[in-house]
């Protein structure tokens, strides 16, 4: 049972406009957030976090939204340049949850320039 | 400079061959991971230690093992059992995932010939 699912493997997006990565999570109990970047042949680099007791955390040209209700998060980027295409990863973390993170299967993003 | 170090960065083996990846980390982190990527897949864990000398298996380790003798190191073996072991292979470190996250390595391709 996939407790953090990305349903879109893919997205492109024109550069300069917004890109809207979407998550969901099924497991009430994770209540911290994170979404990685990477290039290909390349570890995931951290980009940005979000903790439950906020609904957006913002840094720069990334905005991620966390809509508990919804079980959903999203990360926006804009404006969405050529060097924003990699794979983005989301994951997902519990207090108790023993040091550990469940990921999303990722979401391929393009910007065309 | 504090990292994780994964190396090889590409690894070729003959069927039947047990092989070693390495996984080093210099930031004193406690929890170290192993992850396996497959093409247009996520990220499966394989194996994760959260202190020396003590490993827990992850969903996929069936045809894998590990060792934690220093908390430094986090060997990968990747033995003859393992029926499809061709992937992208990246380590990774924590100190406290749910506040900071993973740090990963630039990973290994492994290649069965």
């Amino acid at each position: 049972d996939q407790q953090v699912k990305q349903n879109s493997p893919s997205l492109s997006v024109q550069e300069g406009r917004i890109s809207i990565l979407n998550c969901d999570y099924t497991n009430s109990m994770f209540d911290y957030f994170l979404w990685y970047k990477k290039y290909p042949a390349e570890g995931p680099t951290f980009l940005i976090s979000i903790s439950s007791i906020k609904d957006k955390n913002e840094d720069g040209r990334f905005t991620v939204f966390l809509n508990k209700s919804a079980k959903h998060l999203s990360l926006h980027i804009v404006p969405s340049q050529p060097g924003d295409s990699a794979v983005y990863f989301c994951a997902a973390s519990a207090n108790n949850a023993g040091n550990m993170l469940t990921f999303g299967g990722g979401t391929r993003l393009m910007v065309k320039p | 400079d504090g990292g994780i170090t994964q190396s090889p960065k590409y690894l070729f083996r003959k069927e039947g061959q047990n092989v070693t990846l390495s996984c080093e980390q210099n930031l004193n982190h406690d929890a170290m991971y192993w992850y396996r990527q497959d093409p247009g897949q996520g990220l499966r864990l394989i194996y994760y230690s959260q202190i020396v000398n003590d490993f827990q298996k992850g969903d996929i380790a069936e045809g894998y093992s590990v060792s934690r003798e220093k908390k430094e190191s986090f060997p990968l073996t990747v033995t003859s059992a393992q029926k499809n072991p061709t992937a992208f292979y990246l380590c990774a470190s924590s100190k406290d995932p749910y506040r900071y996250g993973y740090t990963f390595g630039s990973g290994t391709r492994l290649t069965v010939v």
